[in-house]
């Protein structure tokens, strides 16, 4: 599958701070998601983007689709303790008529905030 | 909140044994999908499965891996013959009709090798 390079891959910061990981393919993709997964736990879905350029807010987090469809950023404002955990992008190139909608995970960026 | 339940959440078998992985989606889902994770890596894409057939499978799902959904509730991860690199966490998702990729995603089973 198409690989997606997740940058950084961990970051450690002080409460109150602002965050921002992005996510890059040598592929174009057509859906770029974030998931937010805490430990012993399956990945929760933040953000879906559809189309290139788009910007999207939840609560503190943004997310934009790059225009060169290659890429995507989150960004998290006034970080609280409870925003650690690992920060996945997924994305997916233009399905065929048969395709199950899988998606292509990065490798995560894990967050650490101290109160 | 619907929640996509797996079963168990830790199994730990002997390396040529055959495990079932078990999980109970969402009730009004009609596509499920299994996914792995090794410690410490990615979230990998094994299958998808809807209209009780498999729509899409990875490199990683070879001929020990089989899905099926028995009855109406469960939707099952078969592998045939464990190898200690088959160690990981398995997810299970769902999601309907009308979220392309609004997956929901189980709290995962911690599969181990030994």
């Amino acid at each position: 599958g198409q690989q997606l390079n997740q940058s950084p891959q961990s970051m450690f910061i002080q409460e109150g701070e602002d965050v921002s990981m992005n996510c890059t393919s040598s592929s174009i993709f057509n859906t770029w998601l974030w998931y937010k997964q805490d430990p012993g736990e399956g990945p929760v879905l933040l953000i879906a983007l559809y189309k290139a350029g788009e910007l999207t807010s939840n609560g503190r987090l943004t997310a934009q689709f790059g225009i060169t469809r290659k890429d995507s950023f989150l960004n998290i404002s006034a970080s609280i303790p409870s925003d650690v955990g690992i920060y996945f992008c997924a994305g997916r190139v233009s399905p065929t008529s048969n395709s199950g909608y899988a998606l292509n995970f990065g490798k995560g960026t894990s967050l650490l905030v101290t109160p | 909140e619907p929640e996509v339940t797996q079963t168990p959440s830790h199994q730990v078998t002997q390396m040529g044994q055959e495990v079932i992985l078990r999980c109970v989606p969402i009730s009004n889902h009609l596509y499920f999908y299994w996914y792995r994770q090794i410690l410490g890596q990615k979230v990998e894409f094994l299958v998808s499965f809807y209209n009780n057939e498999i729509s899409e499978k990875s490199e990683i799902f070879d001929d020990q891996f089989s899905v099926e959904r028995p009855d109406g509730s469960n939707f099952t991860l078969k592998i045939r013959s464990t190898k200690l690199e088959d160690s990981a966490m398995y997810f299970c998702a769902s999601r309907d009709r009308d979220r392309t990729y609004g997956y929901t995603f189980g709290s995962g089973t911690r599969l181990t090798v030994v």
